[in-house]
């Protein structure tokens, strides 16, 4: 599976647009992109995913570039709830459950 | 619909003593797999599975043991723990979508080798 590079942290007023970018230079044609966030230390949370075409759903948009070897993840109002870290991952359909995380952006919402 | 269940959420061993760390959904998920994380990096997997009957080795399968006998259950089993594996173990569950696919996970659980 393809590796990611993602910033170590990130910070954002709270209200305002949180973008998270994610560099998946590597990735193959069947390798989805998906987006999980973790709150403290709670299990993660599923947020979006993607593979060519970008995606909108109520927590969030990703947007794939048209090479593929980037993404940006729009929280457009963050809140102070949103503080987590973000994970990209790319991984085939195929692998199911087999998701290989990094370490992930740490992203701070401050009042 | 409780999701993934973990249990124990906490729990403190001697080096070399056995336990077994159970994980449940109830969402007829076909597919589990046991993650480990240590302070301050990402989550790496243990093991897995595609089906009952059916598991692999992930990254990090060393020191434990897994078994599927029903869909609902994935439980792993540490035989001889080491101070090594403390750390925090999240079990996870998943279904094959027509695009991707989700992962749930559960709530964590939190064990310390000493």
């Amino acid at each position: 599976d393809a590796k990611t590079t993602q910033p170590t942290s990130m910070d954002c007023a709270e209200g305002r647009a949180a973008n998270l970018p994610c560099n998946h230079s590597t990735i193959s044609g069947n390798e989805y992109v998906y987006w999980y966030r973790q709150i403290h230390s709670q299990g993660p949370q599923y947020i979006i995913h993607g593979l060519k075409n970008n995606e909108t759903n109520e927590m969030a948009s990703l947007i794939i570039t048209e090479d593929r070897k980037s993404s940006t993840l729009i929280l457009p109002h963050a809140t102070l709830r949103d503080t987590a870290v973000y994970y990209c991952i790319v991984g085939r359909g195929s692998t199911l459950g087999r998701l290989y995380f990094g370490r992930g952006t740490q992203l701070t919402v401050w009042p | 619909n409780a999701g993934v269940t973990q249990t124990p959420k906490f729990q403190v061993l001697k080096t070399g003593q056995s336990m077994t760390l159970q994980c449940a959904q109830d969402m007829n998920h076909e597919y589990m797999s046991w993650y480990r994380q240590d302070p301050g990096m990402g989550l790496r997997l243990i093991h897995y599975s595609v089906g009952a009957g059916i598991t692999d080795q992930g990254e990090v399968p060393n020191g434990y043991n897994v078994s599927r006998s029903t869909t609902e259950d994935f439980p792993l089993r540490l035989l001889s723990a080491a101070p090594s594996q403390t750390s925090v173990y999240f079990c996870a569950s998943s279904y094959r979508q027509s695009s991707g696919n989700t992962i749930y996970f559960g709530e964590g659980s939190w064990l310390t080798v000493v």
